[in-house]
């Protein structure tokens, strides 16, 4: 199983050039979601969803939009990127929207994508 | 949301036991206590969860005191591999995933 699987890996981007960050899972998970870590600063939710065609703000949505045509796939697309937005971006996903029905309540995660604005 | 409070970085050597404590003071009723693993470049992974007493699975121990205010996860005889951020993650997640949030974690560090 590939799991969740993030596109692409690295990206370097001028201030104001727009892009997608792609996410995708083969579990059949309902929950989504997108986190942005920064040094120091832990991990911080972004958006998610809990299923197709329903998406919600997290912490820090500011610049970020998300959209969930599919159950497998959620993109997070930065419309006019700013340095600020330089970190790394983590999709996570599980099988149910909460933590206790049917699972151990587990958060699986991609490898992660390195962004940075110049 | 419960606010968690975890020492920055740990120190160990291989074949010792780790224990890194959580502290969790506002802990609500139903909120449930996540441990996290993180390696260099890579995502989060779950190592354990619980809500009171003790826990078990083939990685971590998980205590959790009767006022349930700390909990501390234990890694038995480390090796160099487990050298990685631990998370503490405190929330009601039979509300969604969305209450859960990652602090900065504890960086252990293990020697030969």
């Amino acid at each position: 199983n590939a799991g969740v699987t993030q596109t692409p890996k690295f990206q370097v981007l001028k201030t104001g050039q727009s892009m997608t960050l792609q996410c995708a899972q083969d579990m059949n998970h309902e929950y989504m979601s997108w986190y942005r870590q920064d040094p120091g600063m832990g991990l911080r939710l972004i958006h998610y969803s809990v299923g197709a065609g329903i998406t919600d703000q997290g912490e820090v949505p500011n610049g970020y939009n998300v959209s969930r045509s599919t159950t497998e796939d959620f993109p997070l697309r930065l419309l006019s990127a700013a340095p600020s937005q330089t970190s790394v971006y983590f999709c996570a996903s599980s099988y149910e929207v909460t933590g206790l029905i049917g699972n151990t309540g587990e958060l699986f995660f991609g490898e992660g994508s390195r962004l940075t604005v110049l | 949301l419960a606010k968690t409070t975890q020492p920055i970085s740990m120190d160990s050597y291989e074949g010792q036991e780790v224990n890194i404590t959580c502290s969790h003071n506002n802990i609500a009723t139903n909120d449930y206590i996540t441990w996290y693993q993180q390696f260099p470049s890579q995502g989060p992974r779950f190592i354990i969860q619980g809500y009171k007493t003790k826990v078990t699975n083939e990685v971590a121990s998980l205590f959790i005191p009767a006022d349930r205010k700390s909990s501390t996860l234990s890694l038995p005889r480390v090796s160099l591999s487990d050298t990685a951020v631990y998370y503490c993650l405190v929330g009601d997640i039979q509300t969604g995933y969305s209450t859960l949030t990652f602090g900065k974690g504890t960086m252990l560090l293990v020697s030969p």
